[in-house]
């Protein structure tokens, strides 16, 4: 079964400053997705960023960025000059490449601080 | 086009009482899941419907919980005999099929319904 850990409960980053919420993953497919959501309090789930396990080249939304290592089964989300707006619980995900159904983590809750 | 919506957006119940909750899907979206978000908790997948197959089913907690779709439209999810453990925020999302959805096929949710039990 696909698992998806998220290892860090809660953040926090000093606006402006950069802040790297980490996600670990077990699969033993070679192909498959993954994704990083946002729920900010109005819990409307907004997808931020995806990436595709076959690519080689990490994924990039404005200040959002990934570090995917796929031998080590990581995808961590880098968020660059951070904002207010970015306060949010960040949910990282995994879908199989055949299926339909998503895996998610338990979440990180990120704290920006004026 | 609209997104996903779900009523109602809060529901206060007593224990014992049941409770209906219902996702009106994007147009079109085939795969429509439920998710059961306790406090500070993940998203707990409940039932996963996609077209005319048989839903799965694997993640309800008990037989209290049920789930209904007619066709690719409106789902809802029902609560028997409510209890204080089944407070949390259900969450409902859609997505095209595999075959029309494209690589990513991301899942679009709604807003989710606030269930609180007393």
């Amino acid at each position: 079964a696909q698992t998806v850990t998220q290892s860090q409960p809660e953040m926090s980053v000093q606006e402006a400053e950069t802040v790297t919420l980490s996600c670990t993953y077990d699969t033993s497919e070679s192909d498959y997705y993954l994704f990083w959501y946002k729920q900010p309090p109005s819990r409307q789930m907004i997808l931020v960023i995806r990436q595709e396990a076959y690519k080689q080249q990490n994924a990039t939304e404005n200040r959002f960025s990934v570090n995917f290592q796929k031998a080590a089964k990581s995808f961590s989300l880098k968020i660059s000059d951070s904002q207010l707006g970015d306060a949010a619980m960040y949910f990282c995900a995994y879908r199989r490449d055949t299926g339909n159904q998503f895996y998610f983590g338990t979440g990180t809750s990120l704290t920006v601080i004026p | 086009g609209a997104g996903v919506s779900q009523s109602p957006s809060n529901k206060v119940t007593e224990k014992g009482k049941d409770v209906e909750l219902r996702c009106d899907p994007i147009s079109g979206h085939t795969a429509l899941y439920w998710y059961r978000q306790s406090l500070g908790q993940g998203l707990e997948f409940l039932i996963y419907f996609q077209g005319n197959s048989a839903p799965d089913k694997s993640g309800l907690p008990s037989d209290r919980f049920s789930a209904e779709r007619t066709g690719e439209s409106v789902s809802t999810l029902t609560i028997q005999r409510t209890q204080q453990e089944d407070s949390a925020v259900y969450l409902c999302a859609s997505s095209l099929d595999l075959l029309s959805g494209g690589a990513y096929n991301e899942q679009f949710f709604g807003p989710g319904t606030r269930l609180t039990v007393l």
